[in-house]
């Protein structure tokens, strides 16, 4: 079955400092990943993707993504962390054996501090 | 604006009281889904729907029908809630194929007392 963790339950970094939040994943064939973020009180909005190509994915609000097969790793990293960067951040496979369903990590709660 | 509409965003209800809510898309998605998102349990898939009148079960259907009668529109249905349901709610779309992800809507919170 396909899955991705997310081994840190919560990342702390001060603000300037670069932030890296990391993810793992288990597919069989071509993965397909998203990282999404979810601020207080709001939906989850779509931060990057990785399909094929460039192993270095570029996103929203300035964040980028590693994609390392070798490793099976599609870790989150932004050069230069802002206090507004502070939510909930997840992410995804998409498994297109079991009709397209995102598999979702458990989440990192990231806290960007002044 | 392309967008997924949930209605309502908080909800408290009582045991056994049918409850619908409603999802909207205006992107003219064929795939659509219903998660669930619990602390500690992350997002859980409950319903997906591939196109109209094609529906499927997720990991937590117990409890929850769907229907997809228009391609807009996909309501989660709880005939009878009970405190277990309590939750956060949200809806997707998505075009079909593995390259696309979701659009989420905005949540709803559900309260079952």
């Amino acid at each position: 079955a396909q899955s991705v963790a997310q081994p840190e339950d919560q990342v702390n970094v001060a603000e300037g400092n670069p932030l890296t939040v990391k993810c793992t994943y288990s597919v069989s064939g071509n993965p397909y990943l998203f990282w999404y973020v979810q601020y207080p009180n709001r939906g989850l909005q779509f931060l990057l993707k990785y399909i094929t190509g460039d192993n270095l994915v570029k996103g929203s609000y300035g964040f980028e993504a590693e994609f390392n097969k070798s490793q099976t790793s599609f870790h989150l990293k932004k050069p230069s962390a802002l206090v507004s960067d502070s939510a909930l951040y997840f992410c995804a496979v998409r498994d297109i054996n079991q009709g397209g369903k995102l598999i979702f990590g458990q989440g990192t709660e990231l806290s960007v501090k002044p | 604006e392309a967008q997924v509409t949930q209605n309502p965003r908080y909800l408290i209800t009582v045991t056994g009281k049918k409850l619908t809510v409603t999802c909207s898309q205006n992107m003219n998605h064929e795939y659509m889904s219903w998660y669930r998102q619990d602390p500690g349990l992350g997002l859980r898939q409950i319903y997906y729907s591939m196109n109209v009148e094609v529906t499927d079960k997720g990991d937590v259907p117990e409890g929850y029908k769907v229907s997809r009668k228009e391609k807009r529109n996909f309501p989660l249905i709880l005939e009878s809630p009970s405190p277990n349901q309590t939750s956060l709610y949200f809806c997707a779309s998505s075009l079909a194929g593995k390259g696309y992800g979701y659009t989420f809507g905005s949540g709803t919170r559900l309260t079952v007392v």
